[in-house]
């Protein structure tokens, strides 16, 4: 059983539409993560939350963590292609320093 | 400043055999973390290490073990390879083990096992 759910698991767009992707658990997290994949590499980190109820924003990008620490969403303004990977919410449990990784959302964004 | 960096990029095996795979974390980093990666998946913890000791181990068997040298680097070995450990294998460095602390992935090492 997957610990962090998320969906969707693929997501194809047109240029300057908007998305978001979410993240469920039934598990409370210390902090969760978003990170990027492109394929050949490795994940890039691109935000941590760590309140219940907090909202980060990066540019076109907007992510909030659920007030019960449970859930998260990434919202993302006028997709670019550049946008395209592999999105992964991570979450901390208790004090632990081991992240347990979601399902993954592959994005891809056309012209 | 180098980031995370791993050996062999591209690694093919046959069934029974043993691997071994290596890591250099992101300079000043000192807690170095090894996820599997499966086809379409999220990577999967397999275990950490700090101060040269293996601190936390996720739900992988006694096959998977490993290492971390004084300098901080790290080794993952594999014994008696089995089709199913074909994946991605992440190497993923960080600053003192805490909950939260972020992750400096290196772009993994493609292990597949015939």
């Amino acid at each position: 059983t997957q610990l962090l759910e998320q969906s969707p698991q693929f997501l194809s767009i047109q240029e300057g539409e908007n998305l978001t992707v979410y993240c469920n658990s039934s598990s409370v997290f210390s902090s969760l993560q978003w990170y990027r994949q492109e394929p050949g590499e490795g994940p890039v980190l691109l935000v941590t939350v760590v309140t219940g109820g907090e909202v980060k924003k990066l540019k076109r990008l907007t992510f909030q963590f659920g007030d019960a620490r449970k859930d998260s969403s990434l919202h993302i303004t006028a997709a670019q292609p550049g946008d395209t990977g592999l999105y992964l919410c991570a979450g901390a449990l208790g004090t632990a320093s081991k992240l347990t990784f979601g399902t993954g959302t592959r994005l891809q964004v056309t012209l | 400043d180098a980031g995370v960096t791993q050996s062999p990029t591209h690694l093919i095996k046959t069934r029974g055999q043993q691997v071994t795979l290596r890591c250099s974390p992101k300079s000043g980093h000192d807690t170095v973390s090894w996820y599997q990666q499966a086809l379409g998946q999220g990577p999967q913890f397999i275990f950490q290490y700090y101060e040269e000791e293996e601190r936390q181990r996720g739900n992988f068997p006694d096959r998977f073990s490993g290492h971390q040298f004084p300098n901080y680097s790290s080794e993952l070995n594999v014994n008696a390879l089995l089709l199913g450990d074909s994946a991605l294998y992440l190497c993923a460095s960080s600053l003192v083990a805490r909950h939260g602390s972020p992750l400096h992935f290196g772009n993994g090492t493609r292990l597949t096992v015939t």
